[in-house]
């Protein structure tokens, strides 16, 4: 069964040190998204990808965080520098006519 | 933009009984209604969805309801097992291929033997 392929599932720094996401897609989905969830809360967008190019990153704090998909599948999610406040899961799903799939997430925890 | 509540953020059944959860949205433009499921550790795993030229949808003992004009729809899982704990989400969208899912803030299900 095809999945959403996400990396490191777990991350702890130290706030001021730079992380950063990668995801797999599945194959064919054009469009990408990053998600944050803080615990106890359901996801909110961060950025939408449409093959290469954004879609919405209209919630992305853009003086620290970036998102880039160079080539249309893969996508990179990079925060620098990471806040305390940036502890959540931070979860890719692609989507194929509307319907959203997701990865098992990537849980970061700043100290 | 869209915005999405549901109720109740926990909710407590014993195994055999049914349970129950609402949303509502305020975007009449939305035409998408799905629902997460979303263990432990886990990524959200879709369950069920709608779209907006049905009323109902039932997959074995999951359904969706659906009222365009109150703007609500409902997840109703009955027969529950304990293995039907987890946290589950709402969402709601255009539907379209640029569309943003937005979420609820989530119902914690609790089912005890």
């Amino acid at each position: 069964e095809a999945e959403v392929a996400q990396s490191p599932r777990y991350k702890i720094t130290e706030k001021s040190q730079a992380v950063a996401f990668w995801c797999d897609p599945i194959s064919g989905h054009a469009t990408l998204y990053w998600y944050r969830q803080i615990l106890g809360q359901g996801p909110e967008l961060l950025v939408q990808f449409q093959d290469e190019s954004v879609v919405d990153d209209s919630q992305l704090p853009k003086d620290r965080f970036s998102a880039e998909r160079l080539k249309g599948v893969d996508s990179t999610l990079k925060i620098q520098p990471a806040e305390l406040g940036d502890s959540a899961m931070y979860l890719c799903a692609s989507s194929f006519d509307g319907e959203l799939f997701f990865g098992e997430g990537s849980r970061l925890t700043v100290l | 933009g869209e915005n999405v509540e549901q109720h109740p953020s926990t909710l407590s059944v014993q195994e055999g009984d049914s349970a129950v959860i609402k949303c509502t949205y305020s975007d009449s433009a939305s035409n998408y209604f799905p629902w997460y499921k979303q263990e432990l550790g886990k990524g959200p795993q879709l369950i069920i969805d709608i779209r907006s030229n049905v009323g109902e949808k039932k997959d074995q003992r999951i359904a969706v309801t659906l009222n365009k004009t109150a703007k609500h729809f409902s997840l109703h899982i009955t027969e529950t097992q304990p293995e039907d704990s987890a946290v589950y989400f709402c969402a709601a969208s255009s539907g379209s291929g640029y569309s943003t899912l937005t979420f609820g803030k989530g119902t914690m299900l609790l089912v005890s033997p």
